[in-house]
């Protein structure tokens, strides 16, 4: 248990779906993160969150919609994806700036059919 | 930006056995971490180490930031030590750039 939750697990959805990714953090932190990791790959930043304003959008493709209501939660949300976005998707959080330490929650495995 | 190299990429050792693995940044870095990731995808941190050494039971990692480089060093290795060992370092802004790990499988 590293002090950060996602939900769901697993994820199963069709091209033509909308569904979301949740993400919480019980470590006090004021920054959050979304990575994808595809089979083989290394994890990939995606997202960025500083005190609930992002900082940092790495090229995701706009079906890709994130959202940090406060610094506890985060969400991704996703419509119209592609099978090539199948991946374990991570939250990650820290304290913002240099030199703190990252810790992930347990992902969730998306599927797209 | 920033390269991360990790070698080997794969691992294979019987029980007991012990192992080096390596992590070469391609510039100075403000932040290194090593993560376990175990077969259900979970991110475990084993170290915060952007210099010296450390060591947490059987585990102890080195970096030498002037050389640009970290060690991970797995000693008695355990069944349960089986999984893929990340690198990640941060070079600015909060952002993590993660090799591409090191497949460790061990045998009883």
């Amino acid at each position: 248990e590293t002090g950060v939750t996602q939900t769901p697990r697993h994820l199963v959805m069709g091209m033509t779906n909308k569904k979301s990714l949740k993400c919480e953090q019980h470590l006090g932190h004021n920054a959050m993160y979304w990575y994808k990791q595809s089979a083989k790959k290394p994890l990939e930043l995606m997202f960025v969150y500083s005190l609930e304003e992002r900082v940092e959008n790495n090229s995701v493709p706009s079906r890709f919609s994130p959202e940090c209501p406060n610094s506890s939660h985060l969400f991704l949300h996703l419509h119209t994806l592609q099978p090539e976005d199948s991946a374990l998707y991570l939250c990650a959080s820290s304290q913002w700036g240099p030199s703190y330490e990252q810790y992930f929650g347990p992902g969730t495995r998306l599927t797209v059919t | 930006g920033i390269q991360v190299e990790q070698s080997p990429p794969d691992l294979i050792l019987q029980e007991g056995a012990n192992s080096t693995l390596r992590c070469n940044f391609s510039d100075s870095v403000n932040n290194l971490q090593w993560f376990h990731q175990n077969p259900w995808g979970q991110l475990i941190n084993l170290f915060y180490i952007p210099s010296g050494t450390k060591q947490n039971g059987r585990l102890s990692a080195t970096t030498v930031a002037t050389e640009r480089y970290s060690l991970l060093y797995i000693s008695s290795s355990q069944t349960t030590d089986s999984g893929v060992y990340f690198c990640a370092v941060e070079s600015s802004g909060s952002r993590l750039t993660f090799g591409e790990g090191t497949q460790l499988t061990v045998n009883p």
